[in-house]
């Protein structure tokens, strides 16, 4: 089975200092890897793809298939970052191609 | 262009009873995809929807149904309702099936009491 982990509820940093929101994974197979962002009272959105290997917002997130983990980075950390992150994944299950996501880790970037 | 519409925004509804939920789609984007969100199990794939035919589904009781419409809305309908049905329910809409790049609506929050 398909799982994804985010093993911090919570990320507390301060403007300027560097970000980096764990997620891990399992799936055996070559997965679909992705990070969302959720901003306070906005809709769950879209932040960044493994296959695309973009940069947006400053925010870079790199696949390790040795160590099956997909951490989100970004160098400084502005205030505007704070928001509810969720690590994804897509992979075939029961004969269907399904996201999974992790529970989400909550940044709060401090001033 | 508009976003994606979900209706109605707050339910409460009843043990027992059953419910229906709207999801009006991006303008063009022809799947529609459903989740339920809750605090004990986060963020859960439902359905997927393409083409008026459920592409993708998750490992949710058949309790949980849902169907898309030839102008691409869908409906996801939730019978016999339990207090654990209680949630945020999601969905989202994208160009084509397994596509990432998925906008997602504000949700419909449903109480059962």
């Amino acid at each position: 089975a398909q799982r994804v982990t985010q093993p911090e509820k919570l990320l507390s940093v301060f403007k300027g200092a560097p970000v980096e929101l764990k997620c891990n994974y399992s799936y055996s197979g070559s997965p679909e890897l992705f990070w969302y962002v959720q901003y306070s009272r906005q809709r769950l959105q879209l932040l960044l793809r493994h296959i695309s290997r973009e940069s947006i917002k400053g925010f870079t997130a790199d696949l390790n298939k040795g160590e099956t983990s997909f951490h989100l980075k970004k160098p400084f950390a502005q205030e505007e970052d704070s928001a509810m992150y969720y690590c994804a994944l897509r992979g075939a299950s029961g004969g269907s191609y399904i996201p999974t996501f992790g529970r989400g880790t909550s940044l709060i970037v401090h001033p | 262009k508009a976003g994606v519409t979900q209706t109605p925004r707050y339910l409460i509804k009843t043990r027992g009873q059953q419910v229906t939920l709207s999801c009006s789609p991006i303008s063009g984007h022809r799947s529609v995809s459903w989740y339920q969100q809750t605090p004990g199990q986060g963020l859960q794939f439902l359905f997927e929807y393409f083409s008026e035919t459920q592409r993708n589904k998750g490992n949710f009781p058949g309790r949980f149904s849902g169907r898309q419409f030839s102008n691409s809305r869908s409906e996801m309908n939730v019978s016999t309702l339990e207090l654990g049905d209680s949630a945020l329910y999601l969905c989202a809409s994208s160009l084509g099936p397994g596509e990432t790049e998925a906008f997602f609506g504000q949700g419909t929050r449903l109480t059962v009491v």
